[in-house]
Protein backbone atom coordinates (compact mmCIF):
# COMPACT_ATOMS: atom_id res chain seq x y z
CA UNK A 1 0.00 0.00 0.00
CA UNK A 2 1.44 3.78 -0.76
CA UNK A 3 0.68 5.67 1.85
CA UNK A 4 0.45 9.77 1.36
CA UNK A 5 1.62 11.64 3.68
CA UNK A 6 0.30 15.60 3.42
CA UNK A 7 1.81 18.41 5.06
CA UNK A 8 1.16 21.08 6.91
CA UNK A 9 -2.33 19.37 8.83
CA UNK A 10 -3.69 22.76 8.76
CA UNK A 11 -2.26 26.40 6.95
CA UNK A 12 -3.57 29.68 8.00
CA UNK A 13 -3.43 32.15 5.82
CA UNK A 14 -5.05 35.17 4.66
CA UNK A 15 -6.30 36.26 1.61
CA UNK A 16 -4.20 37.39 -1.49
CA UNK A 17 -1.13 35.27 0.52
CA UNK A 18 0.17 32.20 -1.95
CA UNK A 19 -0.34 28.46 0.07
CA UNK A 20 1.85 25.61 -0.65
CA UNK A 21 0.86 22.51 0.28
CA UNK A 22 2.71 19.19 0.33
CA UNK A 23 2.01 15.47 -0.40
CA UNK A 24 4.63 12.95 -0.08
CA UNK A 25 4.19 9.11 -1.05
CA UNK A 26 5.86 6.26 0.83
CA UNK A 27 6.89 5.16 -2.54
CA UNK A 28 7.80 6.35 -6.07
CA UNK A 29 3.97 6.97 -7.95
CA UNK A 30 3.82 7.58 -11.20
CA UNK A 31 3.02 11.75 -12.12
CA UNK A 32 -0.22 10.36 -14.35
CA UNK A 33 -1.67 8.53 -11.17
CA UNK A 34 -1.12 11.89 -8.48
CA UNK A 35 -4.55 13.86 -8.49
CA UNK A 36 -5.46 17.10 -5.92
CA UNK A 37 -9.29 17.69 -4.71
CA UNK A 38 -11.02 20.38 -3.02
CA UNK A 39 -13.70 20.02 -0.85
CA UNK A 40 -15.84 21.86 1.55
CA UNK A 41 -18.22 21.59 4.09
CA UNK A 42 -21.26 19.35 3.37
CA UNK A 43 -20.11 18.77 -0.54
CA UNK A 44 -18.14 15.95 -2.02
CA UNK A 45 -14.60 16.79 -3.51
CA UNK A 46 -13.75 18.28 -6.47
CA UNK A 47 -11.35 17.63 -8.85
CA UNK A 48 -8.81 20.09 -9.24
CA UNK A 49 -5.65 18.67 -10.70
CA UNK A 50 -4.92 15.26 -12.06
CA UNK A 51 -1.62 13.70 -13.70
CA UNK A 52 0.34 16.16 -11.22
CA UNK A 53 -0.09 19.03 -13.13
CA UNK A 54 -2.80 19.13 -15.02
CA UNK A 55 -5.93 21.49 -14.41
CA UNK A 56 -9.27 19.88 -14.32
CA UNK A 57 -11.54 21.77 -16.40
CA UNK A 58 -13.15 25.37 -15.29
CA UNK A 59 -10.49 25.41 -12.11
CA UNK A 60 -8.72 29.13 -12.04
CA UNK A 61 -4.98 29.59 -13.24
CA UNK A 62 -4.58 30.38 -9.52
CA UNK A 63 -4.61 26.54 -8.59
CA UNK A 64 -1.01 24.36 -10.00
CA UNK A 65 0.95 21.21 -8.94
CA UNK A 66 3.84 19.99 -9.83
CA UNK A 67 5.96 17.12 -8.43
CA UNK A 68 7.34 13.86 -9.16
CA UNK A 69 8.31 10.65 -7.66
CA UNK A 70 7.29 11.02 -4.20
CA UNK A 71 7.21 14.56 -4.02
CA UNK A 72 4.12 16.55 -5.10
CA UNK A 73 3.07 20.19 -4.28
CA UNK A 74 0.20 21.63 -5.03
CA UNK A 75 0.16 25.82 -5.03
CA UNK A 76 -2.54 28.23 -4.62
CA UNK A 77 -1.04 31.53 -6.41
CA UNK A 78 -2.98 34.23 -4.57
CA UNK A 79 -6.07 33.16 -2.41
CA UNK A 80 -9.32 33.73 -2.49
CA UNK A 81 -11.78 33.55 -0.01
CA UNK A 82 -13.40 30.20 -1.79
CA UNK A 83 -10.68 28.29 -1.67
CA UNK A 84 -10.24 28.07 2.28
CA UNK A 85 -11.53 24.46 2.62
CA UNK A 86 -9.73 21.00 2.92
CA UNK A 87 -7.53 19.55 -0.03
CA UNK A 88 -6.90 15.72 -0.75
CA UNK A 89 -4.61 14.12 -2.51
CA UNK A 90 -4.74 10.71 -3.88
CA UNK A 91 -2.72 8.17 -6.06
CA UNK A 92 -3.55 5.05 -8.38
CA UNK A 93 -0.92 1.76 -7.19
CA UNK A 94 -2.00 -1.07 -6.58
CA UNK A 95 -4.73 0.25 -5.32
CA UNK A 96 -6.02 3.81 -4.60
CA UNK A 97 -5.58 6.13 -1.65
CA UNK A 98 -5.86 9.23 -0.31
CA UNK A 99 -3.73 11.55 1.75
CA UNK A 100 -4.98 12.69 5.30
CA UNK A 101 -6.35 16.43 3.57
CA UNK A 102 -4.35 19.77 4.87
CA UNK A 103 -7.39 22.35 6.21
CA UNK A 104 -6.75 25.76 4.92
CA UNK A 105 -8.13 28.16 7.16
CA UNK A 106 -8.44 31.96 7.27
CA UNK A 107 -6.06 33.28 9.33
CA UNK B 1 -21.94 16.09 -18.96
CA UNK B 2 -22.09 13.03 -16.89
CA UNK B 3 -23.68 12.86 -13.51
CA UNK B 4 -24.38 10.66 -10.23
CA UNK B 5 -27.19 10.14 -8.26
CA UNK B 6 -26.83 7.86 -5.34
CA UNK B 7 -29.39 6.41 -2.78
CA UNK B 8 -29.64 3.79 0.11
CA UNK B 9 -30.92 3.29 3.54
CA UNK B 10 -29.50 5.89 5.98
CA UNK B 11 -29.62 3.97 9.14
CA UNK B 12 -28.53 0.37 10.17
CA UNK B 13 -27.38 -1.33 13.40
CA UNK B 14 -24.87 -3.66 14.03
CA UNK B 15 -24.54 -6.74 12.08
CA UNK B 16 -27.00 -5.41 9.12
CA UNK B 17 -25.73 -5.43 5.12
CA UNK B 18 -25.37 -1.75 3.77
CA UNK B 19 -26.84 -1.31 0.36
CA UNK B 20 -26.24 1.82 -1.82
CA UNK B 21 -27.04 2.30 -5.28
CA UNK B 22 -25.58 5.05 -7.40
CA UNK B 23 -27.15 5.95 -11.60
CA UNK B 24 -25.26 7.24 -14.03
CA UNK B 25 -26.90 10.39 -16.64
CA UNK B 26 -25.54 11.86 -19.26
CA UNK B 27 -22.38 9.95 -20.55
CA UNK B 28 -20.75 6.83 -21.44
CA UNK B 29 -21.73 4.09 -18.78
CA UNK B 30 -19.31 2.18 -20.22
CA UNK B 31 -16.23 4.72 -20.67
CA UNK B 32 -15.83 4.64 -16.51
CA UNK B 33 -14.29 2.82 -13.85
CA UNK B 34 -17.23 3.42 -11.05
CA UNK B 35 -15.67 3.58 -7.91
CA UNK B 36 -17.42 3.69 -4.08
CA UNK B 37 -15.43 6.22 -1.45
CA UNK B 38 -16.29 6.90 2.01
CA UNK B 39 -15.58 9.05 4.61
CA UNK B 40 -16.19 8.90 8.65
CA UNK B 41 -17.76 12.09 9.82
CA UNK B 42 -14.23 14.91 10.51
CA UNK B 43 -11.98 12.11 9.07
CA UNK B 44 -10.67 11.70 5.41
CA UNK B 45 -11.48 9.72 2.11
CA UNK B 46 -11.29 6.27 2.02
CA UNK B 47 -11.80 3.85 -1.37
CA UNK B 48 -13.40 1.01 -0.88
CA UNK B 49 -13.88 -0.33 -4.59
CA UNK B 50 -14.70 0.14 -8.33
CA UNK B 51 -15.77 -1.80 -11.62
CA UNK B 52 -16.57 -1.48 -14.72
CA UNK B 53 -19.27 -1.88 -17.15
CA UNK B 54 -18.07 -5.91 -17.77
CA UNK B 55 -18.34 -6.37 -13.88
CA UNK B 56 -14.66 -6.53 -13.34
CA UNK B 57 -14.03 -5.32 -9.69
CA UNK B 58 -10.90 -4.19 -7.72
CA UNK B 59 -11.48 -3.65 -3.98
CA UNK B 60 -9.66 -2.14 -1.24
CA UNK B 61 -8.00 -5.21 0.69
CA UNK B 62 -9.04 -3.87 4.04
CA UNK B 63 -12.39 -3.86 2.90
CA UNK B 64 -12.50 -7.01 0.30
CA UNK B 65 -14.06 -10.15 2.67
CA UNK B 66 -16.97 -7.75 2.98
CA UNK B 67 -17.40 -5.56 0.08
CA UNK B 68 -19.61 -6.27 -3.03
CA UNK B 69 -19.37 -4.17 -6.39
CA UNK B 70 -22.26 -4.88 -8.69
CA UNK B 71 -23.39 -3.36 -12.08
CA UNK B 72 -26.28 -3.41 -13.90
CA UNK B 73 -25.69 -2.03 -17.58
CA UNK B 74 -29.64 -2.00 -18.72
CA UNK B 75 -30.45 0.72 -15.88
CA UNK B 76 -26.67 2.47 -15.88
CA UNK B 77 -26.42 2.11 -12.33
CA UNK B 78 -23.66 -0.02 -9.61
CA UNK B 79 -24.57 -0.87 -6.51
CA UNK B 80 -22.34 -1.63 -2.62
CA UNK B 81 -22.91 -3.71 -0.27
CA UNK B 82 -21.05 -4.39 3.07
CA UNK B 83 -21.70 -6.83 5.09
CA UNK B 84 -21.66 -6.88 9.31
CA UNK B 85 -21.65 -3.68 9.56
CA UNK B 86 -20.18 -1.65 12.78
CA UNK B 87 -20.00 1.57 14.19
CA UNK B 88 -16.87 1.78 12.13
CA UNK B 89 -18.63 1.81 9.06
CA UNK B 90 -20.55 5.08 9.92
CA UNK B 91 -19.89 7.49 6.98
CA UNK B 92 -20.62 9.28 4.22
CA UNK B 93 -20.61 7.34 1.09
CA UNK B 94 -20.01 8.58 -2.09
CA UNK B 95 -20.04 7.25 -5.60
CA UNK B 96 -17.55 8.37 -8.58
CA UNK B 97 -16.03 7.38 -11.49
CA UNK B 98 -12.78 7.79 -13.43
CA UNK B 99 -12.36 7.87 -17.14
CA UNK B 100 -11.08 4.12 -18.06
CA UNK B 101 -9.62 4.60 -21.49
CA UNK B 102 -5.60 4.07 -22.33
CA UNK B 103 -5.80 7.50 -23.31
CA UNK B 104 -7.28 8.98 -20.08
CA UNK B 105 -5.02 6.50 -17.85
CA UNK B 106 -1.73 8.21 -19.28
CA UNK B 107 -2.80 11.60 -19.14
CA UNK B 108 -4.01 10.64 -15.71
CA UNK B 109 -6.35 9.01 -13.49
CA UNK B 110 -8.48 10.52 -11.54
CA UNK B 111 -12.36 11.16 -9.78
CA UNK B 112 -14.85 12.92 -12.01
CA UNK B 113 -17.82 12.84 -11.45
CA UNK B 114 -18.59 12.35 -8.00
CA UNK B 115 -22.33 11.49 -6.40
CA UNK B 116 -23.75 13.84 -3.89
CA UNK B 117 -22.82 11.27 -1.25
CA UNK B 118 -25.02 9.96 1.43
CA UNK B 119 -25.08 9.55 5.33
CA UNK B 120 -24.88 5.94 6.45
CA UNK B 121 -25.53 5.24 10.43
CA UNK B 122 -24.68 2.20 12.26
CA UNK B 123 -26.04 2.61 15.81
CA UNK B 124 -27.96 0.09 17.70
Amino acid sequence: EIVLTQSPGTLSLSPGERATLSCRASQSVSSSYLAWYQQKPGQAPRLLIYGASSRATGIPDRFSGSGSGTDFTLTISRLEPEDFAVYYCQQYGSFITFGQGTRLEIK
Amino acid sequence: QVQLQQWGAGLLKPSETLSLTCAVYGGSFSGYYWSWIRQPPGKGLEWIGEINHSGSTNYNPSLKSRVTISVDTSKNQFSLKVSSVTAADTAVYYCAGRLSSIAARQLGIRFDPWGQGTLVTVSS
